[in-house]
């Protein structure tokens, strides 16, 4: 089965600086991987995906995700952190069901908490 | 579009009692998902429907749970008898077929006394 693990429960950065979530994955074929973020009492939003082509994904809010094949990371990374990018972060994997379509399994997540 | 929409967004009922979700995706979106979401055990998906039709339903804790989708533009989440350890946010997803980016409602928080 596909999955992913996201070894940090928690990653504090200061405002300004550069902000790393780090995910591992673990696949069969060519792996589909996505960052999704929840900020408190919300549902989760899509922030980026890698099906394929470019290493550097980009996706909303100034977050971009890297894909490194020999690693199998797929690490999202912003360059200057806001207090605002507070929220948990979920690393997800998909899997391609039998009987059509298609389910995401999400990592633990990891709590980003950007301070002044 | 108004997005996902889920009803009731909290909810608090006595154990033994029944628990009816609702969840209207998204329009135009055939694959549907219910999760749920506990500090102890993360994320979890309990039932995914493609076209209406219950797919992969592996994550069903147990018979008490039942979910159904009669229509492309309607689906429950059924608990019956509930008991505290149901106690979570439900969340509902919609997405486009193998599209991989689901559309979450904001959730329908759970706590059963």
């Amino acid at each position: 089965a596909q999955s992913v693990a996201q070894p940090e429960d928690q990653v504090n950065v200061a405002e300004g600086n550069p902000l790393t979530v780090k995910c591992t994955y673990s696949v069969s074929g060519n792996p589909y991987l996505f960052w999704y973020v929840q900020y408190p009492n919300r549902g989760l939003q899509f922030l980026l995906k890698y099906i394929t082509g470019d290493n550097l994904v980009k996706g909303s809010y100034g977050f971009e995700a890297e894909f490194n094949k020999s690693q199998t990371s797929f690490h999202l990374k912003k360059p200057s952190a806001l207090v605002s990018d507070s929220a948990l972060y979920f690393c997800a994997v998909r899997d391609i069901l039998t009987g059509g379509g298609n389910k995401l399994t999400f990592g633990t997540g990891t709590q980003l908490k950007v301070e002044l | 579009d108004a997005g996902v929409i889920q009803s009731p967004r909290h909810e608090v009922t006595e154990m033994g009692q029944e628990v009816t979700l609702r969840c209207k995706p998204i329009s135009g979106h055939n694959s549907l998902f219910w999760y749920r979401q506990t500090m102890m055990r993360g994320l979890e998906l309990l039932i995914y429907f493609n076209n209406n039709v219950p797919i992969d339903d592996s994550g069903m804790p147990e018979d008490r749970f039942s979910a159904k989708m009669p229509n492309a533009s309607f689906s429950t989440l059924k608990i019956q008898p509930s008991e505290p350890r149901d106690s979570a946010v439900y969340f509902c997803a919609s997405s486009l077929p193998l599209s991989g980016e689901l559309f979450f409602g904001e959730g329908s928080r759970l706590t059963v006394l």
